[in-house]
């Protein structure tokens, strides 16, 4: 069974420009999640979406940050403008469904450098 | 506040030896716990999840749930330098659907 795919694995962007992670959920995965990871910190929530519906958004910047997932499969994470504290590392994950005992996995993730 | 406590770390135990990771967590209403291993510059890998009070068994791991005490706790047996990373704790928070709130994290290293 094929993992969570991400890509890019790797982006570096000057401060106030925009930036796109694109994320591929388990098959079969309804729910997916995008975290911020900030070295040397645990993940932090960022966005869930049930299908294509957004569960829980409330740690997300809206006013830099927007997540779509259209189909109710891929799943996209847009920055813009980016600024120097969002340097981090972004990464998706996917359970099976909504619910406290459903197991979450992650993809690679995306290491994100502002500068 | 909704928090999920670590000691940082780092853990140092000889090859061999029993690692012991330990978790708190201020939810009282918490009802499902995961560990999550991270090697640096990889991304967390699911390696325990306990429901209820109690042991739970995997391998070399054990995870212990003591939600009177709001206490997580994971215990590696003859732990091998490849058991070296960090141990990511973490709570699904009731009231949430599902959303994790992790720890910062232990780094544990085994020395041969």
């Amino acid at each position: 069974e094929a993992g969570v795919a991400q890509s890019p694995r790797y982006k570096i962007i000057e401060k106030r420009q925009s930036v796109a992670f694109w994320c591929n959920p388990i098959s079969g995965h309804a729910t997916l999640y995008w975290y911020q990871q900030i070295l040397g910190q645990g993940p932090k929530l960022l966005i869930q979406f049930q299908n294509n519906g957004v569960v829980d958004d409330s740690q997300l910047p809206k006013d830099r940050f927007s997540a779509e997932r259209l189909k109710g499969v891929d799943s996209t994470l847009k920055i813009q403008p980016a600024k120097l504290e969002d340097s981090a590392v972004y990464l998706c994950a996917s359970s099976l469904a909504v619910g406290s005992s459903y197991e979450q996995y992650f993809g690679p993730g995306t290491r994100l450098t502002v500068t | 506040q909704k928090e999920v406590e670590q000691n940082s770390g780092p853990l140092s135990v000889p090859e061999g030896a029993i690692a012991s990771l330990n978790c708190t967590y201020s939810d009282r209403v918490s009802q499902s716990f995961f560990w999550y291993r991270q090697y640096s510059g990889k991304s967390p890998e699911l390696i325990m999840s306990i429901y209820s009070n109690g042991d739970k068994e995997d391998g070399r791991f054990t995870a212990q749930l003591n939600k009177a005490s709001q206490y997580v706790s994971l215990l590696i047996r003859d732990s091998q330098p490849s058991d070296s990373a960090t141990y990511l704790c973490a709570a699904v928070y009731g009231g949430s659907q599902g959303n994790l709130i992790f720890g910062k994290g232990t780094k544990l290293s085994v020395k041969p």
